[in-house]
């Protein structure tokens, strides 16, 4: 089945710094990788997916990559705002499922200063 | 568009008690999965319903764990009897078809004292 490793698990950054968040999956038949971004109290929400017949997708000022030789992928944020700090997770379909079915990370704690 | 909605929030009980957890998905949405979250860490997949089947409860600890969808929308997750270890967040999501977004609620905290 599909292991999904996440790094780091804390990140603290000065505000309109950028931050990065890296992922490796294991199963070479997974072919889509979201990212969710879950506040205290709340359930986790989809900020962006990518899936494997792309290298990069962008939105505002978030973006994820995808390197599917080495089996990685990553999420970026660029001018960090105070209201990004959450924990992120990363996370790939098991057993090459659907995109509910997922196996996630265990998460990065992102802390923007103002 | 209402959102998935969870009760109870919150949910203290001891250990070899049993408890039960109610989901409504979001209208319309035909699969519904409810997740494990222990204190930090990624949430676990237990079960995922396709209308009232059950599509994947490899992960769901059967001899403790019972999950129902009878008339394809609202869903309730047992346990029992409750252990320490089952102390978590339970995430209920659901999404329009299989290979669509899903949706998180937000989660009924339990704790097994």
């Amino acid at each position: 089945g599909e292991n999904v490793e996440q790094h780091p698990s804390t990140l603290s950054v000065q505000e309109g710094d950028s931050a990065v968040i890296k992922c490796t999956y294991s199963d070479s038949a997974s072919n889509y990788f979201p990212w969710y971004k879950q506040e205290l109290g709340k359930g986790p929400q989809l900020i962006i997916d990518i899936r494997s017949n792309v290298g990069e997708k962008k939105d505002q000022r978030i973006a994820v990559t995808l390197n599917k030789t080495a089996k990685h992928f990553s999420l970026h944020i660029t001018e960090t705002q105070p209201e990004d700090s959450a924990v992120y997770f990363c996370a790939a379909p098991n057993y090459g499922g659907s995109q509910g079915n997922l196996i996630f990370g265990k998460g990065t704690k992102l802390s923007v200063k103002p | 568009e209402a959102g998935v909605a969870q009760s109870p929030r919150y949910k203290i009980i001891e250990k070899r008690q049993s408890v039960a957890f109610w989901c409504n998905p979001i209208s319309g949405h035909a699969t519904l999965y409810w997740y494990q979250q222990i204190l930090g860490q990624g949430p676990k997949l237990l079960i995922q319903f396709q209308n009232n089947g059950v599509v994947d409860d490899s992960q769901l600890p059967k001899d403790r764990f019972s999950a129902e969808r009878l008339k394809g929308v609202d869903s309730t997750l047992k346990i029992q009897p409750a252990k320490l270890e089952d102390s978590a967040v339970y995430l209920c999501a659901s999404s329009l078809l299989l290979n669509t977004e899903a949706f998180f609620g937000q989660g009924t905290r339990l704790t097994v004292v």
